[in-house]
């Protein structure tokens, strides 16, 4: 069973809009962490911003939020005032407790900020 | 600086040709993955190590095998590629955790592989 799902494999934003990623996960591990990664067309996985699974507040990051709502196992990824740079393809991640040696992938989600 | 190195960045070689993809990590780190990353897919795990002479396969091993002699080397062997092993590739390393903290994997800069 796909343990991330990340709907939209593309998106198109307004140069200092703001955009939202979607992410859903499923776990039975009551630990767990939830990361996204960016990864731009030059190819390296550039870590954006992390939310484990018992922090009460929603992580924030300069311009990168985490929207996480634990009951719907979401964990969607707000970028503010969007700009050319943020074009790039974006994973959402998970590692569990029971697996910490590894990260489970979404598919991914491509956004492009037009000018 | 803390990093993870790997090379060949890019490589094109024709199959059954054995090849060998180096990564090294500066940081002590227990863990160390491969990942290889398809179109729709994301990245998945091949193999894992979780310290010296200690590794394990992960999602998508077939094709594949790994060593981990040294702490700090984990170096990704095909055999004998074929086409469908055609794809970037990551290496991976991170501290070892009884939870999932907010110690990410590092990952090195990828290797793109064409074998034809």
């Amino acid at each position: 069973a796909q343990k991330i799902t990340q709907t939209q494999p593309g998106m198109f934003v307004q140069e200092k809009e703001a955009v939202t990623l979607d992410c859903t996960y499923d776990t039975s591990d009551p630990s767990y962490g939830l990361f996204w990664y960016k990864q731009p067309s030059s190819g390296e996985m550039i870590f954006l911003i992390y939310q484990g699974s018992y922090d009460q507040q929603n992580a924030t990051e300069g311009r990168y939020s985490l929207n996480f709502q634990k009951a719907r196992k979401s964990a969607n990824l707000v970028i503010s005032a969007s700009q050319l740079g943020d074009s790039a393809m974006y994973f959402c991640a998970m590692r569990e407790v029971s697996n910490d040696y590894k990260l489970s992938f979404g598919a991914g989600t491509t956004v492009t900020v037009r000018a | 600086e803390a990093q993870v190195t790997q090379n060949p960045r890019y490589l094109i070689t024709v199959t059954g040709k054995k090849l060998t993809v180096t990564c090294s990590q500066n940081m002590n780190h227990e863990y160390m993955s491969w990942y290889r990353q398809d179109p729709g897919l994301g990245l998945r795990q091949i193999y894992y190590s979780m310290n010296v002479e200690v590794t394990d396969k992960g999602d998508v091993p077939e094709g594949y095998k790994v060593s981990r002699k040294e702490k700090r080397n984990f170096p990704l062997i095909l055999e004998s590629p074929s086409p469908n092993q055609t794809s970037l590739y990551f290496c991976a390393s991170s501290l070892s955790r009884g939870l999932a903290g907010e110690e990410t994997q590092y990952f090195g800069p990828g290797t793109r592989l064409l074998v034809l």
